[in-house]
């Protein structure tokens, strides 16, 4: 079993709708929860951190852990065309430092006109 | 403001051959990484380091060196190329005290493309 998974899609919206995007995991230890945006070609980038369970929001993408669950989502709500992306979810446990990442293997978004 | 700039972007390599992979970050991260990403796989480290002169393997190191003389450069070597090691190589980077992590997470180049024929 992987330690975080996550559905490859690819997931398929029209624009202006929400997406939803999600992750579970099985280590109890991660506590430092990421999602990158990564469009083709390209190397990941940062859309959102977040410590322990509980909302975070900017802007369009709202994040969500729950611990309890082992779960954590993300959603993008007035979707684009430019959201068209792979979505990774990321985790790690330490605190001494972001440490060593355990990854999903991402989801394909496609965001249509 | 560079951040993560990754040499070359892409190279072809016979079954045998040997290459370096070229990184370097222009925000003084003493962090830096290493990663492969497959194919439905996700990303998977295969080096690490915190600091000049010292590195540490991470999930996936068979196959491959690092060494880490400066602050800026962290070069991934690959000797006696397979074809398994055909991928791309992410290089990535990020900032920590002794009181924990400073900044963002892991910062990422655009990846070298390689394949091994």
């Amino acid at each position: 079993q992987k330690e975080v998974e996550q559905d490859p899609g690819p997931l398929s919206v029209p624009e202006g709708a929400i997406v939803s995007l999600n992750c579970t995991y099985s280590n109890s230890a991660f506590q430092y929860f990421m999602w990158y945006r990564q469009y083709s070609r390209k190397g990941p980038e940062l859309l959102m951190y977040t410590y322990s369970s509980g909302n975070k929001e900017d802007g369009r993408f709202t994040a969500q852990v729950d611990k309890s669950s082992k779960y954590i989502s993300l959603f993008i709500r007035d979707s684009q065309p430019s959201d068209s992306a792979t979505y990774l979810c990321a985790m790690s446990e330490t605190t001494d430092s972001w440490g060593k990442l355990q990854f999903g293997a991402g989801t394909q978004v496609v965001v249509t006109p | 403001n560079a951040g993560v700039t990754q040499t070359p972007k892409f190279r072809i390599l016979k079954i045998g051959q040997s290459m370096t992979l070229q990184c370097a970050q222009d925000m003084n991260h003493n962090y830096m990484y290493w990663y492969r990403q497959d194919p439905g796989m996700g990303l998977k480290l295969i080096y690490y380091s915190v600091g000049a002169g010292i590195t540490d393997k991470g999930e996936v190191p068979n196959g491959y060196n690092v060494s880490r003389s400066t602050t800026e450069d962290f070069p991934l070597r690959l000797e006696l190329a397979a074809p398994s090691q055909t991928s791309v190589y992410f290089c990535a980077s990020s900032y920590s005290t002794r009181q924990g992590p400073r900044g963002a997470p892991q910062h990422f180049g655009d990846g070298t493309r390689l394949s091994i024929l």
